[in-house]
């Protein structure tokens, strides 16, 4: 069954510091890999995905993940935060060989960027 | 296109009472998803939909939760009777199905904040 494992409920980082995001999966299949955010009374968007191919993936706003199949990590980075980024971020994989698909969201991690 | 409309945007009810909320995906979209967000669950997925079949229900939390979609442009999520325990956001979702299984990326409705009493 597949299952992901985002560390830390809660992250602070300062304006214009690095931002560092962990998401571990695991999958008996190898997984599609999302990272989604959702700003205050909104619904999720897209940030990055990871299907095949290249391992760095590089998204909107500045962010992007690294496939790390030994690790069994996604982690999502971005170099400098800016106040925008805070909101929450849902990592989430799906892949299934059964016919049928499901996504599963991790519990998702709130970032906080300080002035 | 406006993306995927949830209504209501929120809803307060009385515990007992008949909740119904409703979704219009995407035009051409071919699934569609209703998700359920606590602080204390997260995300949870109740059911999904593809060409307006219902796919997978195993989420959907007991006898008082239902799902239809009658049409691709319209589906519905009934709790009848609500409980305050249904106090959540849920969030209807729709993607268009693509060749890789499971790579399809969901767009997600504002979502509807029921709160009961």
């Amino acid at each position: 069954a597949q299952s992901v494992t985002q560390l830390g409920s809660h992250v602070s980082v300062s304006e214009g510091a690095l931002v560092l995001l962990r998401c571990n999966y695991s999958s008996s299949v190898p997984p599609y890999l999302f990272w989604y955010v959702q700003y205050p009374n909104q619904g999720l968007q897209l940030l990055l995905k990871y299907t095949t191919g290249a391992t760095l993936v590089k998204g909107i706003n500045g962010f992007e993940a690294e496939f790390k199949k030994s690790e069994t990590s996604f982690h999502l980075t971005k170099p400098s935060a800016h106040m925008s980024d805070a909101a929450e971020y849902f990592c989430a994989v799906t892949r299934s060989l059964s016919g049928t698909y499901k996504y599963i969201f991790g519990t998702g991690t709130r970032l906080k960027v300080l002035a | 296109d406006a993306g995927v409309i949830q209504s209501p945007r929120h809803e307060v009810t009385e515990m007992g009472q008949e909740v119904t909320l409703r979704c219009k995906p995407i035009s051409g979209h071919d699934y569609l998803f209703w998700y359920r967000q606590t602080m204390m669950r997260g995300l949870e997925l109740l059911i999904y939909f593809n060409n307006n079949v219902p796919i997978d229900d195993s989420g959907m939390p007991e006898d008082r939760f239902s799902a239809k979609m009658p049409n691709a442009s319209f589906s519905t999520l009934k709790i009848q009777p609500s409980e305050p325990r249904d106090s959540a956001v849920y969030f209807c979702a729709s993607s268009l199905g693509q060749g890789q299984y499971g790579a399809n990326v969901l767009t997600f409705g504002a979502g509807s904040r029921l709160t009961v009493l």
